[in-house]
């Protein structure tokens, strides 16, 4: 069965460093999406991609980055974690076209920033 | 632009009484409509989804949504409540293609009393 996938599942690091969360889906889905989820705030759009080399900037897109080499994978790269960066990811992706398309979405990654 | 409100950010309801969540939307165009569930410690999975066609959306789970243009709203119902429904449950705008970004409400809490 298709799926999406992410790594690590937790992850704790230091303020500074830099930390990639990876997420891998087998729908061959051309959009794909990372969202953070804090208490009080729902879910909020970080980056996005529309298909291979396609990366966009999100709502909340500062200290993130993206890269879309294949179809499969779109890891979000936090450059330098910071205390305001800990919260549970979640990747997403959807197929392309006219609207309505649901979005499938991997089972999170709660990141620690001590 | 899109927007969601979803009136009520928890619910409590007891085993075997009617559930009914609140959605009101804000869109410029006709919108598709979803509502998502997310259980402890997972990722988001569709419950139902309106795009086109009869109002009365039946979801899994036995949830069912009906949209109604004139409200701008659409609410999630289901007659009798299970313990097994205690969830965050998400209401969801999209525009007419895939390249439009979904916005999603900020999610009620449903509790289910024995």
């Amino acid at each position: 069965d298709a799926e999406i996938t992410q790594s690590p599942r937790h992850k704790i690091t230091e303020t500074g460093r830099q930390v990639t969360l990876a997420c891998h889906q087998t729908w061959n889905h051309n959009n794909m999406f990372w969202y953070r989820q804090d208490l009080g705030h729902g879910l909020r759009l970080i980056h996005y991609s529309y298909g291979v080399q396609d990366t966009n900037k999100g709502e909340v897109s500062d200290g993130y980055s993206v890269s879309r080499s294949n179809t499969e994978d779109l890891p979000l790269t936090l450059e330098s974690a910071a205390s305001s960066q800990t919260s549970v990811y979640f990747c997403a992706s959807s197929e392309s076209g006219t609207g309505g398309y649901e979005q499938y979405f991997g089972p999170g990654t709660r990141l620690t920033v001590t | 632009a899109q927007s969601v409100t979803q009136l009520g950010s928890h619910v409590s309801v007891s085993e075997g009484a009617l559930v009914l969540l609140r959605c009101n939307y804000s869109s410029s165009v006709p919108p598709y409509l979803f509502w998502y569930v997310q259980y402890p410690n997972q990722g988001l999975q569709l419950l139902l989804k309106y795009t086109t066609g009869a109002t009365l959306v039946k979801g899994i789970n036995g949830f069912e949504a009906e949209f109604k243009k004139s409200e701008t709203s659409f609410h999630l119902t289901k007659p009798s409540a299970h313990m097994s429904d205690a969830a965050e449950y998400f209401c969801a705008v999209s525009g007419e293609t895939s390249y439009d970004k979904v916005i999603f409400g900020p999610g009620t809490s449903l509790s289910v009393i024995p």
